[in-house]
């Protein structure tokens, strides 16, 4: 069955810390890549994407992810999390053959201490 | 622009009753999703139109669930009946056609609780 692992339900760090997430899909051939955030009593907002192209890609509010096509992963980084980063994160996975459907991970809660 | 709306934002019905979601989608986009959250499990898809026509219901979990989108503006999920285990958050998201395909925004969600 395709699938999306998000490896970390739950993070916890302070403030300037580094952040990675990390995410793997199971399929095989082309697929665009996302990764959402839901802040507390918000809706979900795209963070960043991949379609095609620089595998290292940077999104809003200092995120970046890296495509890694050998290892079916894309992971979402951020150098130092503020306060504010505090969120539930998710990676979803588009399978370009299977329509637009997105396929989500579990999320992963990242609270960051002030 | 307007985002996609959602109403209610909470839904409490007993088991066996008949609920019913709504989404609007934001002007002019031709793609509308349906999603569900269902505690502590992952966001799965439901079913995705394409104006008035269903694109893709493979993930529609069964014929309790019936989705619209009459005259391809805004659409609705009813569950009839409903039972426990469609307690969860459900999300509507929209995407235009052409270049922006693939990008979706969401709603805030309803949050339904089946007793």
């Amino acid at each position: 069955a395709q699938s999306v692992s998000q490896h970390n339900h739950h993070v916890i760090l302070s403030e300037a810390a580094s952040l990675e997430l990390g995410c793997n899909y199971s399929y095989g051939g082309t697929v665009n890549l996302f990764w959402y955030v839901q802040y507390p009593g918000q809706h979900l907002q795209l963070l960043l994407k991949y379609f095609s192209g620089d595998p290292l890609v940077k999104g809003i509010k200092g995120f970046e992810a890296e495509f890694i096509k050998s290892k079916f992963s894309f992971n979402l980084r951020k150098p130092s999390v503020q306060w504010s980063d505090t969120a539930e994160y998710f990676c979803a996975v588009n399978k370009k053959a299977a329509g637009n459907k997105l396929t989500f991970g579990g999320g992963t809660r990242v609270l960051v201490k002030p | 622009e307007a985002g996609v709306t959602q109403f209610p934002s909470h839904s409490v019905i007993e088991k066996g009753q008949t609920v019913t979601l709504r989404c609007d989608p934001i002007s002019g986009h031709d793609n509308l999703y349906w999603y569900r959250r269902v505690m502590g499990k992952e966001i799965k898809f439901l079913l995705h139109f394409v104006k008035e026509s269903k694109q893709d219901e493979s993930g529609m979990p069964n014929n309790r669930f019936l989705a619209e989108r009459t005259g391809g503006t805004y659409s609705t999920l009813k569950v009839q009946p409903a039972e426990l285990e469609d307690s969860g958050v459900y999300f509507c998201a929209s995407s235009r056609t052409g270049t922006g395909l693939n990008e979706q925004y969401f709603g805030p969600g309803t949050r339904l609780t089946v007793t």
